[in-house]
């Protein structure tokens, strides 16, 4: 099985834009949960989707949003961005919301100047 | 307040030295405990969960162990491919988000 997919990879970006990041699950699975890992933060929650309706959120200002779509894929968006949000942004998805194992994908770096 | 706390934050071992890394947890209920291990500039790459007190699992040159409190990740005999960021979650009975630790750096040095 093919496994987690973020596009891009890598993102440079000026401060006060917006960005959209992709994220496609492994096949089959309908949960998807989107992460910020920063060095001095570690992995900070954003937020959970499944089957389309977002789950879980984690605090983080609005600025920070997203969406899935009816085949799993899910992308966030971040806009007015900040210096601050320059960090390695993670997807992992996994079959259930429940106990089922996170699979992550690996990741899109953004940098914000 | 659910909580884990991974130590030590760094552990530096010769190639051969047999430790343990520890992850200490707070939680009302487990569902599950979760380690991973996560090379610089990748996503965490899922190793073991454990789901009750007492279970332990086997991979390689890692096995990790569970009690009511806390879960050890043992590395026998490491090599210098062994050495990542070692990330610890646990997911509550009431919750479906995990909840992570800092990480451990672990370097082999050859």
């Amino acid at each position: 099985k093919a496994g987690v997919t973020q596009t891009p990879r890598y993102l440079i970006k000026t401060r006060g834009q917006q960005v959209t990041l992709s994220c496609s699950p492994i096949s089959g699975h309908r949960s998807v949960s989107w992460y910020q890992q920063t060095p001095g933060q570690g992995l900070q929650f954003l937020f959970e989707y499944f089957s389309e309706t977002q789950r879980n959120k984690g605090n983080f200002p609005g600025r920070f949003s997203g969406r899935q779509f009816s085949n799993s894929r899910s992308e966030m968006n971040v806009s007015t961005l900040e210096l601050g949000d320059s960090a390695l942004y993670l997807c992992a998805s996994s079959s259930t919301t429940r106990t089922d194992t996170q699979y992550f994908g690996p990741g899109t770096r953004l940098t914000v100047l | 307040e659910d909580q884990v706390t991974q130590s030590p934050e760094a552990l530096r071992l010769q190639e051969g030295e047999s430790s343990s890394l520890n992850c200490s947890y707070t939680v009302s209920g487990l569902r599950g405990l979760f380690w991973y291990r996560q090379d610089p500039g990748k996503g965490p790459e899922f190793l073991f969960t454990l789901y009750s007190a007492g279970e332990e699992k086997e991979k390689e040159r890692l096995k990790a162990t569970l009690t009511k409190k806390e879960s050890f990740l043992h590395i026998t005999a490491p090599k210098p491919e062994d050495s990542a960021t070692y990330l610890c979650a646990v997911q509550a009975d009431s919750n479906y988000q995990l909840i992570w630790g800092a990480g451990t750096k672990l370097i082999i040095k050859p």
